[in-house]
């Protein structure tokens, strides 16, 4: 089956650092992949939609400053905490879909745990 | 927000029971998902159901959807101590990006 692929799995960051998570497709050519954030207890909560070789489409309320998508290949996007703060502790997950088109099944990666101090 | 309600909560049932969680949204639909998440853990993707369809079947999981009343269900027959996680519906609005707009989970407890 597709596979998704996350690092780092856990990080720990002091407060101001910037922090980037990858999310890969191992067996597949993503032309979409999805950023969300989970907070303790919560469901996800969809940050931005990643399209290779264009700029990401953030959700309302999301700071594309803040959190800094690249998706430079069909294979890699990259979201990158900026300056992050005790309050950008959270669970983040991405997601791949293989192929373009009226449904595609969503493959989750493993999640990345950030915790900033 | 489009964030879907789901109820119950929390659910906490015996091995052996049935448990089912209700999804509630408000936007029209191209499908519905349901996934499981084990603690900290990613996403597993359970069942599908199209707009167009009423009911759908897979092993112990049975889905119904309504899309009159803008509601989702999910039966687990038979439930075991490995069903234990969260459960969350998820809705696709379809269009170009296939955006998944997650309900807001039930947390079922399958005591042994």
């Amino acid at each position: 089956g597709a596979v998704v692929s996350q690092h780092p799995s856990r990080v720990i960051c002091k407060s101001g650092t910037s922090v980037k998570i990858e999310c890969r497709s191992l067996d597949f050519q993503a032309t979409t992949m999805f950023w969300y954030r989970q907070f303790p207890k919560q469901s996800l909560m969809l940050m931005a939609t990643s399209n290779e070789g264009s700029k990401a489409t953030y959700e309302q309320g999301v700071e594309k400053d803040k959190f800094l998508i690249n998706h430079a290949s069909l294979t890699l996007s990259t979201l990158t905490v900026t300056s992050a703060h005790p309050e950008d502790s959270s669970f983040y997950i991405c997601s791949a879909t293989p192929l373009a088109g009226s449904y595609n099944e969503q493959f989750f990666g493993p999640g990345t745990r950030l915790t900033v101090l | 927000s489009q964030q879907g309600e789901e109820d119950p909560q929390a659910l906490s049932i015996q091995e052996g029971e049935n448990a089912t969680m209700n999804c509630s949204y408000k936007t029209s639909i191209n499908n519905l998902q349901w996934y499981r998440q084990n603690s900290g853990r990613g996403l597993v993707h359970l069942i599908l159901i199209r707009s167009n369809e009423r009911e759908k079947h897979s092993g112990r999981l049975r889905v119904t959807l309504d899309t009159s009343k803008k509601s989702s269900s999910l039966l687990i027959t038979a439930s075991r101590a490995a069903d234990t996680a969260s459960y969350f519906c998820a809705t696709d609005a379809g269009g170009a990006t296939n955006k998944l707009i997650f309900g807001t989970g039930t947390l079922l407890a399958v005591q042994p």
